[in-house]
């Protein structure tokens, strides 16, 4: 398996712009989770995902923040209206639903917002 | 919630020498602890986890200890090598329906030649 997949890599936008990040997880995975790694706060759990179903998103910082997953092999994660303080790594990790407690993480998209 | 102090936030060590990285959590009924490495421009990866029902694990070069009592828990690297340099998280699991972890800070562990 190629391991979780994120896209874009780099995402360099204006304020006020729509940002859409993607991930793929490790096909038979039953987790999903979204993350936001910043020197200030570490890394912050946002959302994650059960068989496709948002269980937690307590960790959105505001409505601006949105999550999908339409599919066992999708998932994206979207910013409208983007805003400078948003600037940060956002990683994508998958696990599975029994066995260890492993969550595979994707490269992670840096997303710079000007 | 659960909360996770991790320390120290930098950590410079010889080639060679041992590496521990500490971390207290404040929910006892936390009963999985894992350790993640993330090298620059990567996602962390798991090195190591501990149960709560074991009190100490070791692969290779590392080992795991936990602390139930005290709620803390360490990582020990021994004979560092300059691969080892990266930042690393430690996080704990709260027992129960959740599956999601908290993490702690971080430690920019950087092995010097």
């Amino acid at each position: 398996d190629a391991g979780v997949i994120q896209s874009p890599r780099h995402e360099v936008t204006e304020m006020g712009q729509e940002v859409t990040l993607r991930c793929k997880p490790i096909s038979g995975h039953d987790y999903l989770f979204w993350y936001r790694q910043t020197m200030m706060r570490g890394l912050e759990l946002l959302i994650y995902f059960n068989n496709n179903v948002p269980i937690d998103d307590s960790g959105m910082p505001e409505d601006r923040f949105s999550a999908k997953m339409p599919n066992a092999s999708f998932s994206t994660l979207k910013i409208q209206p983007s805003e400078p303080r948003d600037s940060a790594v956002y990683f994508c990790a998958s696990r599975t639903g029994t066995g260890r407690d492993i969550q595979y993480f994707g490269a992670g998209t840096r997303l710079s917002v000007l | 919630g659960e909360n996770v102090e991790q320390h120290p936030s930098t950590l410079s060590v010889q080639e060679g020498d041992s590496a521990v990285i500490k971390c207290t959590y404040s929910d006892s009924a936390s009963n999985y602890f894992p350790w993640y490495k993330q090298e620059l421009g990567k996602g962390p990866q798991l090195i190591i986890d501990i149960r709560s029902n074991v009190g100490e694990k070791k692969d290779q070069r590392i080992a795991v200890t936990l602390n139930k009592t005290a709620k803390h828990f360490s990582l020990h690297i021994t004979e560092t090598q300059p691969e080892d340099s990266a930042v690393y998280f430690c996080a704990a699991r709260q027992a129960g329906s959740a599956r999601q972890l908290t993490f702690g800070s971080g430690t920019q562990l950087t092995v010097l030649p």
